[in-house]
């Protein structure tokens, strides 16, 4: 059974970093690209950051260039988004998916990013 | 970036009603290698999203046979033949032949 399972998430001050983590299992994690995609409150879901199987190519939207980075550990099946000079809107609901047909997702973590 | 338009934002069906959710896109979908990355997921109440249909009309494995997908080009529909109570939430398209992005929902509610 494939499981996506996000940890990491949690209240942050503005200007502050956090690192989330997506610990993979009951397929070939290296085999697929991955993804991270968040949801604001009561808002829709908005895709931020896709890594490539090796990790050698990382993709992201532009608001969060420069100061998010997805990074992946394929012997530990685990993806990674460090977060930086986080700001209010980024206060969401993170999942990690499989980027090939967003056909799995983890439960997702809940970031606050407030003073 | 690719902009999804997702109508209509709301539905309201009966149990048994077949609706349609449309999902027209700014750019073209066809990518290159004559693959279509259209995809539709359900978003139930408090749960991640789940995928219905894939490359534009494929059925995932464990979905109901009562959701079809079609379209080409721009313009995209979710059918559901038959609404069932489970099938409340929010519906989203989503794109991966460009940079992805997601349509901006369609609530479906039950009568």
């Amino acid at each position: 059974e494939v499981q996506l399972v996000e940890s990491g998430g949690g209240l942050v001050q503005p200007g502050r970093s956090m690192k989330l983590s997506c610990a993979a299992s009951g397929f070939t994690f290296s085999s697929f690209p991955m993804a991270w995609v968040r949801q604001a409150p009561t808002k829709g879901l908005e895709w931020v950051a896709t890594i490539s199987t090796s990790g050698g190519s990382t993709y992201y939207r532009d608001s969060v260039k420069g100061r998010f980075t997805i990074s992946r550990d394929n012997a530990k099946s685990t993806l990674y988004l460090q977060m930086n000079s986080l700001r209010s809107e980024d206060t969401a609901t993170y999942y990690c998916t499989r980027e090939r047909g967003f056909d799995y997702w983890g439960q997702g973590v809940m970031v606050t990013v407030s003073s | 970036d690719v902009v999804l338009t997702q109508t209509p934002p709301t539905l309201s069906a009966t149990i048994g009603q077949s609706v349609s959710i449309s999902c027209r896109s700014s750019q073209s979908l066809l990518h290159s290698n004559g693959n279509t990355y259209l995809n539709w997921l359900l978003q139930r109440p408090g749960q991640p999203p789940q995928l219905l249909i894939y490359l534009v009309s494929r059925l995932e494995s464990g979905v109901p046979n009562r959701f079809s997908g079609s379209g080409s080009g721009t313009d995209f529909t979710l059918k559901i033949s038959g609404v069932e109570a489970e099938d409340l939430g929010v519906y989203y398209c989503v794109q991966s032949t460009h940079a992805p992005t997601f349509g901006s929902g369609t609530k479906l509610e039950i009568k």
